[in-house]
């Protein structure tokens, strides 16, 4: 059974660092990783996503690596700002289009 | 457009009281799911479907029911209400590419059973 790790649970930075979440995976064997955002009390807004023959996909400040041999991914969001502040989840589609999610870091800029 | 949206977006139910979530999608997506998600946690497979008239079991099925008559449509029935039930209940749609797709979410329906 796929499981899904996101390490720390939470993280408070100063603005202007830059952030790094990480994500493990136990099945190697996935089709694809997915990095979404959540604001409190609202859905789900998706970052990148990243196929399984890629390495890296970026988007502006944001930069996401995988290594699917490792079960890892990590998400670099450069320069952080306070609009940044939220819940960072990752989620691997290892089959059936069903996402697997790990349980969310939440990230807290301060100005 | 749209996108994926759902209804209520609270409620409050008693013990045994039941209740439909409705989610609706304007993106003519075939595949639509429902998770729910706990305090602190990541989202949990409810059920799903690859198109109007077929569903297929999540992670956490038992205690639910969906049907999908059309393909804009993925109704979730809480039959019984639990307090085990009390969660976020996320909608979410995709295009039918294989395994190059992105979910979207709708904004949720916060359930609280007491």
């Amino acid at each position: 059974k796929q499981e899904v790790t996101q390490i720390p649970a939470a993280l408070s930075v100063p603005e202007g660092e830059n952030l790094v979440l990480n994500c493990s995976f136990t099945d190697s064997a996935i089709y694809n990783l997915q990095w979404f955002r959540q604001d409190p009390g609202k859905g789900l807004t998706s970052l990148l996503l990243i196929q399984s023959s890629q390495r890296e996909q970026t988007s502006g400040r944001l930069n996401a690596s995988l290594d699917k041999s490792s079960g890892r991914s990590t998400l670099y969001i450069a320069a952080s700002q306070p609009g940044d502040s939220a819940t960072y989840l990752c989620a691997v589609e290892a089959a059936g289009n069903k996402l697997t999610f790990g349980g969310g870091t939440r990230v807290l800029v301060k100005p | 457009n749209a996108g994926v949206t759902q209804t209520p977006k609270f409620r409050i139910l008693k013990i045994g009281q039941s209740m439909t979530l409705q989610c609706t999608q304007d993106m003519n997506h075939n595949y639509m799911y429902w998770y729910r998600q706990d305090p602190g946690m990541g989202l949990k497979l409810i059920y799903y479907s690859v198109g109007a008239g077929i569903t297929d079991k999540g992670e956490v099925p038992n205690g639910y029911n969906v049907s999908r008559s059309t393909t804009e449509d993925f109704p979730l029935r809480l039959e019984l209400a639990a307090p085990s039930q009390t969660s976020v209940y996320f909608c979410a749609s995709s295009s039918t590419a294989q395994h190059s797709y992105e979910q979207y979410f709708g904004p949720g329906t916060r359930l609280t059973v007491t």
